[in-house]
């Protein structure tokens, strides 16, 4: 069965980086792009950006030059980094299978605090 | 980028009862390219409906989805309990694919 499984939970000081993982299973890893969406504490669902089949990443434009995304086939793995961490960041991320399309897998979701 | 409202914020209904959620964009994203999740406290949201009104795997079919253009629906037919959840609408027809604001359905 397809699974997407996520690292765990991360407390970060403002400035600093977070890297979440979410290791794939259960499908051909090169026929799916992964994308990511983020959920504020009580608040929606944010589009961060996507990383196709071929590497090629698109991001949304307000987290432009603090985000970057890759995959390890490898693993069936994929990585979302985001830098210069604020308050702001603290939010549920997932990762969801899809790229441009709507996202029929989730992962869990990995919690991640900034807070000095 | 494609703004969704969705309509209302929040509704408190009882088990049994029928109930029809609302997502309205902001201009055309092209046909049918809208997706309806379901999200439970501390979960990750779950597919319920893509192309509009096409079931995923596994959705009972007391869930059915309608509309195009700007105007969507998410109806429910009969509620049971383990319905009462946030409903969330997702446009993915133009880039960057864009989230509505949720419905909250509430036990009354």
């Amino acid at each position: 069965q397809v699974q997407l499984v996520q690292s765990g939970a991360e407390v970060k000081k403002p400035g600093a980086s977070v890297k979440v993982s979410c290791k794939t299973s259960g499908y051909t890893f090169s026929t799916y792009g992964i994308s990511w969406v983020r959920q504020a504490p009580g608040q929606g669902l944010e589009w961060m950006g996507w990383i196709s089949t071929k590497g090629t990443t698109t991001y949304a434009q307000k987290l432009q030059g603090r985000v970057t995304m890759a995959t390890d086939t490898s693993t069936s793995t994929v990585y979302m980094e985001l830098r210069s961490l604020r308050s702001d960041d603290t939010a549920v991320y997932f990762c969801a299978r899809g790229v441009g399309t709507y996202y029929d897998f989730w992962g869990q979701g990995t919690l991640v605090t900034v807070s000095s | 980028e494609i703004v969704l409202t969705q309509s209302p914020g929040t509704l408190s209904l009882s088990p049994g009862e029928r109930v029809t959620l609302s997502c309205r964009a902001s201009q055309n994203f092209g046909g049918t390219s809208l997706a309806w999740y379901q999200q439970k406290p501390g979960q990750a949201p779950r597919l319920l409906i893509y192309l509009a009104s096409s079931r995923a795997t596994g959705i009972p079919d007391r869930f059915s989805g309608g509309g195009s253009g700007t105007d969507f629906t998410l109806t429910i037919s009969r509620l049971e309990p383990e319905d009462f959840a946030v409903y969330y609408c997702q446009q993915y027809g133009r880039s960057p694919g864009t989230f509505g604001q949720g419905t909250k359905l509430e036990i009354k």
